[in-house]
C-alpha cells in the first residue's frame, strides 16, 4: 500500500541555518504530495503542495520538489527563524480512497 | 473566508460514555474528512464524507461513526469510549474541481477519556 517515510526528529537548528527534512514515498501512480505544519496546540496548516512530477511547491521561503525518479519530496528552507519551530508532516493523497497518508512528523526546534 | 471550525475544543469523558464531535467545512467545500492524532501513533485516517455519503473508512472499529448533513457539516460519534481513544481529532474539508486533492484542517477537538 501507499506510505510516507520522513526523517526522524527532533531537528535542532540555530536561527538562519539551512533546513532539509527528508521525505520519501511509496505509491501506485503519481499522487499529489503535501507538506503540512503543526504549531504547538494547533491543527495542521497546509505549507505547500505539488501535484505532478518535477513540480516545485513553495511558500513562506519553504520549497519542495516532486521527484518521481527518487520518489522523494524533501522540504528545504534557506534560513530558518525561531518562528518556524513546529512539527512538519509530509503527506500524499490516496487518489482512490481520498485520504491523506502522513509520515510520522518531524519536530523542528530553532534556537536564537 | 472562514476556515474549518470544530467544536468543542476540548472534551472530557469517562470510559464507556459516548462522545460527539462537530465540524463545519469551509464554505463551498463538500467533502469532510476525519483524522485521529493519538500520541505515538501519528495521524490516522478515520472517515471521508462527500455529498452526504460515506466514501471511505479507515481501519477503526464500528463504534467510530459519523454523518454529513445537507449543509455539509459533519459529526463524528465515538461510542463505548476506551482510554486509548484519547487523542486530537482533526477535521478537514476539500473543495470540488481542480483543487479537490487539497485538504484544509480545522484546529481539532482534544478528547480525553478518563
Amino acid at each position: 500500500g501507499n506510505s510516507v517515510t520522513q526523517m526522524e526528529g527532533p531537528v535542532t537548528l540555530s536561527e538562519e541555518a539551512f533546513l532539509t527534512i527528508n521525505c520519501t514515498y511509496t505509491a501506485t501512480g503519481y499522487p499529489s504530495l503535501f507538506w503540512y505544519v503543526q504549531y504547538p496546540g494547533e491543527g495542521l496548516q497546509l505549507l505547500l503542495k505539488a501535484t505532478k512530477a518535477d513540480d516545485k511547491g513553495s511558500n513562506k521561503g519553504f520549497e519542495a520538489t516532486y521527484r518521481k525518479e527518487t520518489t522523494s519530496f524533501h522540504l528545504e528552507k534557506g534560513s530558518v527563524q525561531v518562528s518556524d519551530s513546529a512539527v512538519y508532516f509530509c503527506a500524499l493523497r490516496d487518489n482512490q480512497g481520498g485520504k491523506l497518508i502522513f509520515g510520522q512528523g518531524t519536530e523542528l526546534s530553532v534556537k536564537p | 473566508e472562514a476556515g474549518v471550525t470544530q467544536s468543542p475544543t476540548h472534551l472530557i469523558k469517562t470510559r464507556g460514555q459516548q462522545a460527539t464531535l462537530r465540524c463545519s467545512p469551509i464554505s463551498g467545500h463538500t467533502s469532510v474528512y476525519w483524522y485521529q492524532q493519538a500520541l505515538g501513533l501519528g495521524l490516522q485516517f478515520l472517515l471521508w464524507y462527500d455529498e452526504g455519503e460515506e466514501r471511505n473508512r479507515g481501519n477503526f472499529p464500528p463504534r467510530f461513526s459519523g454523518r454529513q448533513f445537507p449543509n455539509y457539516s459533519s459529526e463524528l460519534n465515538v461510542n463505548a469510549l476506551e482510554l486509548e481513544d484519547s487523542a486530537l481529532y482533526l477535521c478537514a474539508s476539500s473543495p470540488q474541481g481542480e483543487f479537490f486533492e487539497t485538504q484544509y484542517f480545522g484546529p481539532g477537538t482534544r478528547l480525553l477519556v478518563l
